[in-house]
């Protein structure tokens, strides 16, 4: 079957460093995405990652093991604008799947 | 520019009505999707066109009926639609059905009254 896990919510300081971790059990695998999605608004594209390893775009991070299904994403600096869902989705056999979404709550 | 553009943004429909969904984008793009999502959930699949031919289908009903006009257009046509059919639905692009990034819209909000 298909499958992916993600924390459903986290809790984060201000200023501070949050990794989010994604693992997944897919029959496919041509890429993983992390999205970003604040309350009533549409996914933003955060990060695609194909190739093991880290890929560093400003303040986020995300890296990739293929052979663990094991993704994370990186949040450094924390401003209270992170407050949103993250999402990791894995691209297998031409369709997105999706995990449920981690709710990151940053605190002042 | 790596921006697709629904409307409307809001959308207020009546069991009855017959409306429509727009969205394009003018990245060269030759993958489109529908997504429908609700609350606190992720996005949920519905159709995607590859080249402009639909190649999924994820069971919709024929309530919904998607379009592409050509490779810029995606249109998802609404007809006697129910209460839980209200969602956000997003359109999204990609270069290709094989994975590259994929861009969202920024949605539009159904309500079925």
């Amino acid at each position: 079957g298909q499958n992916i896990d993600q924390p459903t919510e986290m809790t984060a300081t201000e200023g501070a460093i949050v990794q989010i971790n994604c693992t997944y059990q897919t029959s496919g695998f041509n890429g993983l995405f992390w999205y970003q999605q604040h309350a009533g608004e549409a996914p933003t594209f955060l990060s695609y990652n194909v190739l093991d390893g880290l890929e560093e775009k400003g303040r986020f991070s995300s890296f990739l093991s293929r052979s663990k299904g094991y993704s994370y994403l990186l949040l450094k600096e924390l401003q209270m604008k992170d407050s949103a869902s993250y999402l990791c989705a894995v691209y297998s056999n031409y369709q997105l799947i999706w995990g449920a979404g981690t709710k990151l709550i940053i605190k002042p | 520019d790596t921006e697709v553009t629904q409307t409307p943004k809001h959308l207020v429909m009546g069991m009855t009505n017959k409306k429509s969904l727009k969205c394009e984008q003018h990245m060269g793009h030759r993958a489109m999707y529908w997504y429908k999502q609700k609350a606190k959930k992720p996005p949920e699949l519905m159709f995607v066109y590859s080249y402009e031919k639909l190649s999924i289908n994820e069971s919709v009903p024929s309530r919904f009926s998607p379009e592409c006009p050509n490779s810029s257009l995606l249109n998802l046509h609404l007809h006697a639609l129910q209460p839980e059919d209200s969602a956000l639905y997003l359109c999204a692009s990609s270069s290709g059905p094989s994975g590259n990034t994929i861009y969202f819209g920024e949605g539009s909000w159904l309500t079925v009254v």
